[in-house]
């Protein structure tokens, strides 16, 4: 998975707790990205960033906030968890922006 | 909203024949993507197509893109049940903001 790893790689939580999903990448890429992943809805964009501290929204950065203050580490945080935030989290990299992603494992979240 | 469009969402073939799969798009772009998608797992890059092309061939894998139609197809050729996973094309939407737009994927099955 392109020296990309994602934790956790699963998690049940309640509805209204914070919960924190960490992107750590060894490659140096400047561009990393946080995707939901649903039936029926392919891959989504959460948020991205384009370098250290720079982060943007992407299709449905509702009800998640994250934060870059390393090259190699993307925080994704639900600050209330709701079910409908039931999903897989993917994390990506890319060395150019709009250029070929590489994905890691996912993590599996599951709100009750 | 999604940018690319899958067709068709599902196919299954006999090993040794040949996959289509098509995808369409609404904006200009700078380049078009494919991924592959084995179950539970990230997405792989499979190939880049740039605005300026009309096809480019990797391995077994054959992508043509009509920009007049805002199209595109992936060929594997000689298809092995090692293929079967979900296939998703990617746009960049001209946007220059690194951000790339999935589309629903089609998923492939090929029977031994």
């Amino acid at each position: 998975d392109a020296g990309i790893t994602q934790s956790p790689r699963h998690k049940v939580t309640e509805t209204g707790t914070p919960v924190t999903l960490r992107c750590h990448q060894t490659e140096n890429h400047r561009y990393m990205y946080w995707y939901r992943q649903d039936p029926g809805h392919g891959l989504r964009l959460i948020h991205y960033s384009y370098g250290v501290k720079d982060t943007d929204k992407g299709e449905v950065s509702d009800g998640y906030s994250v934060s870059r203050s390393k090259t190699e580490d993307f925080l994704l945080t639900l600050e209330s968890a709701t079910s409908s935030q039931t999903s897989v989290y993917f994390c990506a990299i890319s060395v150019v922006g709009g250029n070929e992603q590489y994905f890691g494992p996912g993590t599996r979240l599951t709100v009750t | 909203s999604q940018q690319g469009e899958e067709d068709p969402q599902a196919l299954s073939i006999q090993e040794g024949e040949n996959a289509t799969m098509n995808c369409s798009y609404k904006t200009s772009i700078n380049n078009l993507q494919w991924y592959r998608q084995n179950s539970g797992r990230g997405l792989v890059h499979l190939i880049l197509i740039r605005s300026n092309e009309r096809e480019k061939h990797s391995g077994r894998l054959r992508v043509t893109l009509d920009t007049s139609k805002k199209s595109s197809s992936l060929l594997i050729t000689a298809s092995r049940a090692a293929d079967t996973a979900s296939y998703f094309c990617a746009t960049d939407g001209s946007s220059n903001t690194g951000k790339l737009i999935f589309g629903q994927g089609t998923t492939l099955q090929v029977k031994p």
